[in-house]
Formats: structure tokens, C-alpha cells, sequence
């Protein structure tokens, strides 16, 4: 079975910008979650969608959005980028999201530069 | 307001001697407590996780302890080998990490020596 797959993998992009990953579940979860892990901050929830719904946010501003097609796959941006966006943008997907041992499986990450 | 302190940030062990890592939460509606482990360029795996209904897990040289009256739990790697030098996450939710999203700790930087 495929694992969590991110793209692109590395992006560099300046001041001003706005970008957008992508993120493609394991084949037959339906939560996506996304993470922000900085070396300052650690790893950090930014929002998790399931069914195309966003179930919750973390405590990010709003030029952080996300959405979930139908298939499942996730992309989020950030528009107007600041240099203090610049970190490894993880997504994680499990089966439901919820209770029991629900396993959050992560991608390798998009590492994100902001000059 | 960090909701789950870990310690040691790094930790340096001998090769085949015990690593052990403390984490402490704040919010008792945590029921789910995973420990993640991560190695440079890859995203963090699943290592094991507990659920405060027990005191202890076990599955091969990682242990979970876990104490619920002092909201702490550790991870414990017997013989400890240089393939387990990575970081280590311990994170804590209220609903199996995805709705709510998981807390994770700052990071243990573990360096197994040979």
C-alpha cells in the first residue's frame, strides 16, 4: 500500500507570494490533517478535513486555508507569504480521525523557503 | 501555552544502555498518548501509543509508562541501538489525533553511540 505522498518537496518562493501543496492520503483514509514543525515552534496542528469538510483548525491566521476534494487528496496555502513561513509543511492521513487507535500516517513533508 | 512539555531536548545513551524520555500534559481531556519517531528528511512515524485506561504498553525494546494521577508519561528503549538514533515526539489528543489534531512536545534529539 502507498504510503502519504507530498508535493512538491522543496519550494522556495518569496515575501508577498502565496502557495499551495498537495497532499494524497493513503488510498481509503478519508482524514487529512496538516502540520507546520518549525525548529523554534516543534510540530504544530493547522487544520484536519474530512470529507471534504474542515473539522478543525489550529491556532493559525487566516492566510493558512486548506480544502479536500472528493477523492480525498488535500492541498493548503498560504497566501502572502512571511519569512516566518518558511518550515516543513507535514500532512497526515487516517481512516476516520477519530477515537479508537486511529493512526495518523505522515508524508515526508514539503519543505517550504521564503527569501 | 505549551500543553506538552518534554525533556530531555537531547539525549546521548551508549549503545545497548536504556533511553528514556519524559513528556507532562496540562489538559486531562487528553486520551490518547502516541510517541512518534523521525529521521532527518522524513515526515514522523507512529512508534507506539497508550490510552490512560493502562499504566504501562509494551511492544519489543519500547515501553510506555504512563501516570495519570501526575499527567506524565515516558518512553523507555531497551538496549538502545544506533539505528534508533532519530527524534523523538511524544504528542497527546482527545480524540485519536485527527479531529482535534495531536499536541506533540518540542522533541527529544536522541544520539545512540556505538
Amino acid at each position: 500500500k502507498a504510503g502519504v505522498t507530498q508535493t512538491p518537496r522543496y519550494l522556495i518562493k518569496t515575501r508577498g507570494q502565496q502557495v499551495t501543496l498537495s497532499c494524497s492520503p493513503i488510498s481509503g483514509h478519508r482524514s487529512v490533517s496538516w502540520y507546520q514543525q518549525t525548529p523554534g515552534q516543534g510540530l504544530q496542528f493547522l487544520f484536519e478535513y474530512f470529507s471534504e469538510t474542515q473539522r478543525n483548525k489550529g491556532n493559525f491566521p487566516g492566510r493558512f486555508s486548506g480544502r479536500q476534494f472528493s477523492n480525498s487528496r488535500s492541498e493548503m496555502n498560504v497566501s502572502t507569504l512571511e519569512l516566518g513561513d518558511s518550515a516543513l509543511y507535514l500532512c497526515a492521513s487516517s481512516m476516520s480521525g477519530t477515537g479508537g487507535t486511529d493512526t495518523q500516517y505522515f508524508g515526508p513533508g514539503t519543505r517550504l523557503t521564503v527569501l | 501555552q505549551q500543553q506538552v512539555k518534554q525533556s530531555p531536548q537531547s539525549l546521548i545513551v551508549q549503545k545497548g544502555g536504556i533511553s528514556i524520555i519524559n513528556c507532562a500534559y496540562e489538559n486531562t481531556a487528553f486520551d490518547y498518548f502516541p510517541w512518534y519517531q523521525q529521521f532527518p528528511g522524513k515526515g514522523p512515524a507512529l512508534l507506539i501509543a497508550i490510552r490512560p485506561d493502562v499504566s504501562e504498553k509494551k511492544e519489543g525494546r519500547f515501553t510506555i509508562s504512563f501516570n495519570k494521577s501526575a499527567k506524565q508519561f515516558s518512553l523507555h528503549i531497551m538496549d538502545s541501538q544506533p539505528g534508533d538514533s532519530a527524534t523523538y515526539f511524544c504528542a497527546a489528543s482527545t480524540s485519536g489525533g485527527g479531529a482535534d489534531g495531536l499536541t506533540f512536545g518540542k522533541g527529544t534529539h536522541l544520539i545512540i553511540q556505538p
